[in-house]
């Protein structure tokens, strides 16, 4: 089965620094990665997705990448602020619908 | 447009009896996920649902675990003979019939037996 691998497992930032967390896949059948922000005692939101067909999206201080080839895919959050503390977990997914396979998480702390 | 609901919230059980937990997805939504967080660990796929059918069962423990998605009312995930090791926190997605695979989460139930 499908095998995601994500780091760091912690990461403490500046406010106003830049905050990369990256994830390898085992599985190449695997097509959609969602990543997810939850936030102590709350559900796993979603904040961005990528499909295999594309190579990089964005949503405002937001961005995904995917490597394909290399079974990598990583986000990237610019301008943190202290409510982007939380736990991120990637994700891989690889039919139509059904299972995602989650990351262990990272804890993010952005320091005022 | 009311999220995931999942209720309980906090469910206590002494060990040996029936925790039944249940989700009703996103209006709109008929397909229905059941993850299982551990303390401090990232989320386990359970089972897959759609209305009336079990999709995917791959993740369900073979024993005391089962779940549903009848036609009419929430999805239910039922643990007989809780055992300690069940303790955790359970999380419901919901997804539309589209091709858009977007799993919506709901605020879980967390379960401590006793």
């Amino acid at each position: 089965g499908e095998n995601v691998e994500q780091h760091p497992s912690t990461l403490s930032v500046q406010e106003g620094d830049s905050a990369v967390i990256k994830c390898t896949y085992s599985d190449s059948a695997s097509n959609y990665f969602p990543w997810y922000k939850q936030e102590l005692g709350k559900g796993p939101q979603l904040i961005i997705d990528i499909r295999s067909n594309v190579g990089e999206k964005k949503d405002q201080r937001i961005a995904v990448t995917l490597n394909k080839t290399a079974k990598h895919f990583s986000l990237h959050i610019t301008e943190t602020q202290p409510e982007d503390s939380a736990v991120y977990f990637c994700t891989a997914g690889g039919t139509s619908y059904g299972k995602l396979t989650f990351g262990q998480g990272t804890i993010l702390t952005v320091h005022p | 447009n009311a999220g995931v609901m999942q209720n309980p919230r906090h469910l206590v059980r002494r060990r040996g009896q029936e925790a039944r937990l249940r989700c009703s997805p996103m209006k709109g939504h008929s397909h229905v996920y059941w993850y299982r967080q551990l303390p401090e660990e990232g989320l386990k796929f359970m089972v897959y649902l759609q209305k009336e059918n079990i999709i995917d069962e791959s993740g369900m423990p073979k024993e005391r675990f089962s779940a549903e998605f009848p036609k009419e009312g929430p999805s239910i995930l039922r643990i007989q003979q809780v055992v300690r090791g069940d303790s955790a926190a359970y999380f419901c997605a919901s997804s539309p019939a589209d091709t858009s695979r977007e799993q919506y989460f709901g605020p879980g139930t967390r379960l401590t037996v006793t």
